[in-house]
């Protein structure tokens, strides 16, 4: 496995404003995958980070709420944007080497919209 | 129909029980599966791969039925570390990992 370092680990944010998550893979990732998880719940997929190129998303999430880059092969960022309440979730990084592999998470990012 | 389905528990058994949990997906095109582990306010963590055949990692067996579409996995001899919650995963032969809803487990002492 790989380890990604995520940050900031939590934050606290007013709404109507907008919050990066990055996340820093030690080695090249051949797939980056953001979700969301909100409490009590199990992770919902939000979108693939695709290196060089715009993010696949899944349904009920769009681009422009959830802008997301991948520069290279062992970096990724995940905007939320325009937050409301309801935006209030955990987001997790997740990366894999392809089918058949382990996926592995970041630590997650605490997100409290007021 | 939720693409991968779990019993949420929670499971509460006494130190030494074993539990057993399953899993259905509804895509017959899924290629990979796998258990995962999430304590409480903490990242999901491979706990161990399922193969067709079957496979086993000390007291966790893990068991895939394609024909039903579900897996399962059991857990023996439970211990109080084992108190977490099981998430079910499946890899859906697009690099994607679809997660199901969790089941939580609580050993008690």
């Amino acid at each position: 496995s790989a380890v990604i370092s995520q940050k900031p680990s939590r934050d606290i944010c007013q709404r109507g404003t907008s919050l990066t998550i990055q996340c820093q893979v030690d080695s090249q990732v051949t797939m980056m995958f953001w979700y969301r998880q909100q409490p009590g719940q199990s992770l919902t997929l939000i979108a693939t980070a695709n290196q060089g190129s715009e993010a696949t998303y899944e349904s009920g999430f769009v681009i422009d709420k959830f802008p997301i880059s991948r520069p290279n092969l062992t970096f990724s960022t995940l905007t939320v944007s325009n937050m409301s309440p309801e935006d209030s979730s955990i987001y997790l990084c997740s990366g894999n080497r392809g089918m058949n592999t382990e996926a592995f998470f970041g630590q997650g990012t605490r997100l409290t919209v007021v | 129909r939720k693409e991968v389905e779990q019993d949420p528990g929670p499971f509460n058994v006494p130190e030494g029980a074993t539990v057993a949990f399953n899993c259905t997906y509804s895509n017959s095109a899924s290629q990979s599966f796998f258990w995962y582990r999430q304590d409480c306010r903490k990242e999901p963590k491979l706990l161990m791969s399922v193969y067709s055949s079957g496979n086993e990692d000390g007291r966790f067996t893990a068991q895939l039925n394609r024909a039903s579409q579900y897996i399962s996995l059991l857990i023996r001899d439970s211990k109080l570390s084992d108190s977490a919650t099981y998430l079910c995963v499946v890899e859906e032969g697009t690099y994607k990992y679809i997660f199901g809803t969790g089941t939580r487990l609580k050993v008690l002492a």
